[in-house]
């Protein structure tokens, strides 16, 4: 059974850090690019980052760049999220979901999630 | 980055036909892929590519692609059918992930 489970998350003031986690089982996990995809309370579905399968490159949102690091390490099969100088407004669900990619012949590709974590609870506040 | 647009809430009779779409640049480049999310949940894919189903998502769930919008259609909607759904694809630099902002959908 494919599964992804986050941990990590909790209350933090506003400028500190914190490192979530999302371990992964029942598949190659190495063979996938992986994301992190955040929900502020009551909000929509926001992605945060993704990164290929061997770690080399690494993309973010705007809104987080320069303050989030994604990293993987794939011989613990496990996803990260460095998050630091934290802000009220980074205050979210943070789910780790699996990459997949679908070619549609002669039409282009779809891009989708196919696998989620039940998610991680971050609350940045004083 | 390009935006993804979706009406807020849509309302649909048990048993009816409901159509949600998702309207935006890049959809004209990379198909749509849809997730529905129920309150305490994490979301789950629903409709990806140009019309496919997850193991598991029933037949009624169906996608579909024109220009610049794409749809998610549920024929002979369910209790259970009642969710937030969300769009998905890149933006159209191809570097970006864009979601829409969801439609939660009633039913009646």
């Amino acid at each position: 059974e494919v599964q992804l489970v986050e941990s990590g998350g909790g209350l933090v003031q506003p400028g500190g850090s914190l490192r979530l986690s999302c371990t992964a089982s029942g598949f190659t996990f190495s063979s996938y690019w992986m994301y992190w995809v955040r929900q502020a309370p009551g909000k929509g579905l926001v992605w945060v980052s993704r990164i290929n399968r061997d770690g080399s490159s690494t993309t973010y949102a705007d809104s987080v760049k320069g303050r989030f690091t994604i990293s993987r390490d794939n011989a613990k099969n496990t996803l990260y999220l460095q998050m630091d100088s934290l802000r009220a407004e980074d205050t979210a669900v943070y789910y780790c979901a699996r990459g997949n990619i679908v070619v549609v012949s002669g039409s282009g590709y779809s891009y989708y999630f196919d696998q989620w974590g039940q998610g991680s609870l971050v609350t940045v506040s004083s | 980055s390009s935006e993804l647009t979706q009406d807020p809430a849509v309302s649909v009779a048990l048993g009816q036909t409901v159509r949600i779409t998702c309207q935006g640049d890049s959809l004209r480049s990379y198909y749509a892929s849809w997730y529905q999310q129920k309150p305490g949940q994490a979301p789950i894919l629903v409709i990806y590519g140009k019309n496919n189903r997850p193991s598991g998502i029933p037949d009624r769930f169906s996608g579909s692609s024109s220009g610049n919008t794409a749809s998610l259609t549920i024929t002979g909607t369910q209790a259970e059918d009642e969710a937030d759904y969300y769009c998905n694809s890149r933006d159209s630099s191809a570097t970006h992930v864009v979601f829409g902002g969801g439609t939660k959908l009633t039913v009646l």
